[in-house]
């Protein structure tokens, strides 16, 4: 069966670069979120999108934006980064529906040098 | 808000022991419960879940029952493999609102032959 695909799966920048995150959801399914786990840590809600629509906001900074897309795939994008931003980027999707698990992608490594 | 308490690890256990990985909730409303799994280098997986007090989820020779009365979604195996070595993480999502998962701080579990 399909699953989330991201990319890329690793990623090195430098303090203040930018950096874009893409995320392919199963299909059919119409709600993406997005975690950030950081070295031994438990995931952390960033940003969640149903139907193209921005659904709900975590921790997420203010250099980071996200949106979807009208094929529902997704973009995380990151400005001025910092070396705190260095971390395991997951993105994760699933049906709208309060039972309904989410399915997880391998992530994006993001290390900041 | 919402949050999830997990035993902390490391566990380590020896192959054939009996596994339990105590999880602790608090939450608003009446949440769904998940346990996930994280292998080393990959993206987390459902491992099991359960929607509603009394619901006993399974999957792989795993176990746990959502206890509303004592807020607990432990999770028990009989006996386990060197391949069930893994991060563990318990996580809970609202049912009303916003969905996303509030994840416990996760367990490492290492299973010796």
């Amino acid at each position: 069966a399909a699953g989330v695909i991201q990319s890329p799966r690793h990623l090195i920048k430098e303090k203040r670069e930018t950096a874009t995150l893409k995320c392919y959801p199963i299909p059919r399914h119409d709600t993406v979120y997005w975690y950030q786990q950081g070295p031994g840590q438990d995931p952390q809600f960033l940003i969640s999108f149903y139907e193209k629509m921005q659904s709900d906001k975590g921790s997420i900074p203010d250099r980071f934006s996200a949106q979807q897309f009208s094929d529902y795939h997704s973009e995380l994008n990151m400005s001025s980064l910092e070396l705190g931003d260095s971390a395991l980027y997951f993105c994760a999707s699933s049906l709208r529906g309060s039972n309904q698990p989410q399915h997880f992608g391998d992530g994006t490594r993001l290390s900041i040098l | 808000g919402d949050s999830v308490t997990q035993m902390e690890g490391p566990v380590t256990l020896s192959e054939e022991a009996f596994l339990t990985i105590n999880c602790t909730y608090t939450a608003t409303g009446y949440p769904s419960l998940f346990w996930y799994v994280q292998y080393p280098g990959e993206g987390l997986q459902l491992l099991l879940k359960a929607t509603k007090a009394d619901d006993k989820g399974s999957n792989k020779g795993f176990e746990a029952t959502y206890r509303k009365e004592t807020t607990s979604f432990h999770l028990e195996k009989g006996s386990v493999q060197v391949s069930d070595s893994a991060v563990y993480f318990c996580a809970l999502s609202e049912n009303q609102g916003a969905q996303k998962l509030v994840f416990g701080q996760g367990t490492r579990l290492t299973i010796n032959p």
